[in-house]
């Protein structure tokens, strides 16, 4: 069946770069997401990016797509401690998204 | 816009009572979904609702009920409270089918003792 992997911590140090990686099994998604879920709230899109594309760059965030492996990344540049959060990959190929278990980002000061 | 809104925010339930948590989007979006959050485990999908009076089931269905009765509301009952439906529930609307953006609302922590 259709699953979402992804790594469930990640400490980095503020003004370093952050990589969340991601693996998919479902071929047919048109797109793939990153949510970002702050303490006591429910999830946000991030940024997204289409299956036909390899990369894409918004401000600090670059999300890099392998089709051929089925992997996702997400790149903070300059991490910040508000970048604090837990992370969310998911898939969609319709209306229904499958979302992974989230990996934990810890920005130490 | 409020977006969605959910209530309640918290709630504590005794084994076998029921309540319902009310979900509301303001975007007048037809798709709505009810995810159910357990530490570690990512977000489970329950219902599903594609529009007024459509709904269906999702990965993890049992024990709950939801109705579509209005594109804004898309409510989900539990009968018979278990203690393993302790978990924090959030409701999602989305407007396409392609690019299915979800809005999720702020979420309910139940705990069932």
């Amino acid at each position: 069946g259709e699953d979402v992997e992804q790594s469930l911590f990640l400490s980095v140090r503020e003004g370093d770069s952050s990589v969340i990686n991601c693996t998919y099994t479902d071929s047919s998604s048109t797109y793939l997401y990153w949510y970002k879920q702050e303490p006591g709230a429910g999830l946000q899109l991030l940024t997204y990016i289409f299956s036909n594309m390899d990369m894409k760059q918004d401000q600090r965030l670059t999300v890099l797509l392998n089709k051929k492996d089925k992997h996702l990344s997400l790149r903070i540049a300059d991490t910040q401690t508000g970048d604090s959060a837990i992370y969310f990959c998911a898939e969609t190929g319709g209306f229904k998204t499958i979302f992974g278990a989230g990996t934990r980002l810890f920005v130490k000061a | 816009n409020a977006g969605v809104t959910q209530t309640p925010k918290f709630r504590i339930l005794k084994i076998g009572q029921s309540m319902t948590l009310q979900c509301t989007q303001d975007m007048n979006h037809n798709y709505m979904y009810w995810y159910r959050q357990d530490p570690g485990m990512g977000l489970k999908l329950i219902y599903y609702s594609v529009g007024a009076g459509i709904t269906d089931k999702g990965e993890v269905p049992n024990g709950y009920n939801v109705s579509r009765s209005t594109t804004e509301d898309f409510p989900l009952r539990l009968e018979l409270a278990a203690p393993s439906q302790t978990s924090v529930y959030f409701c999602a609307s989305s407007y396409s089918t392609s690019h299915n953006e979800q809005f999720f609302g702020p979420g309910t922590r139940l705990t069932v003792l």
